[in-house]
């Protein structure tokens, strides 16, 4: 099928660390996104990463993908109130310009 | 400068009507979407306009109608609400030219249909 699959529900201290995860479904998808949806608001990209990388970190940011697994996850570092969204990941594959999002994670963050 | 706009952000009206949502964007990208976000947070692509011809037309029922003026534009005409309707409406674009084609989103249109 084409869900894209997330956890619903992350919820973590403020200072720790969180770990969005993501399963989607079309290998040949070159580019993986993540976005961050603020109540009333669109939704905001935050980064992406490559196919053909394991890795990539962008500040707070870091995003792990096993191609093999059809795995990507989203790690914030030091997790601040601020950081309290829905975390959308996103697939768009290859030949297709249509973005298939996932379910969403809400992400809380307590103080 | 806003990105991509829509308007109008909210819009309340009652089953049987016609309406219209506005998108705007001033990034030049040659792309430009149309999504449906239900109450739950799933948000489904409906449609995609590349140089304003209609490259992704989702299952979605022929009351809803885009249309591309420009490359900049893209237009979502509804007829005949339906409750099921309800829900918030986002507008994005993106480049071809781009080579990791992100995708910038409208604020959205929340659509509650009485």
């Amino acid at each position: 099928g084409e869900d894209v699959e997330q956890s619903l529900f992350l919820s973590v201290r403020e200072g720790d660390s969180s770990v969005i995860n993501c399963t989607y479904t079309d290998s040949s998808s070159t580019y993986l996104y993540w976005y961050k949806q603020e109540p009333g608001a669109g939704l905001q990209l935050l980064t992406y990463i490559f196919s053909n990388m394991d890795m990539k970190q962008d500040q707070r940011l870091t995003v792990l993908l096993n191609k093999k697994d059809k795995h990507l996850s989203l790690r914030i570092a030091d997790t601040q109130t601020g950081d309290s969204a829905i975390y959308f990941c996103a697939e768009m594959p290859s030949g297709t310009y249509k973005y298939i999002f996932g379910t969403g994670t809400r992400l809380k963050v307590l103080a | 400068d806003t990105a991509v706009s829509q308007t109008p952000k909210y819009l309340v009206t009652q089953m049987g009507n016609d309406k219209s949502i506005k998108c705007e964007q001033n990034l030049g990208h040659d792309t430009m979407y149309w999504y449906k976000q239900d109450s739950k947070k799933f948000l489904k692509i409906m449609f995609s306009y590349n140089n304003k011809e209609l490259i992704i037309n989702e299952t979605v029922p022929n009351r809803f109608s885009p249309k591309s003026p420009d490359k900049a534009h893209l237009n979502l005409h509804i007829n005949s609400l339906e409750l099921g309707d309800s829900a918030v409406y986002f507008c994005a674009s993106s480049s071809t030219g781009d080579s990791s084609y992100e995708q910038y989103f409208g604020p959205g249109t929340r659509l509650t249909v009485t």
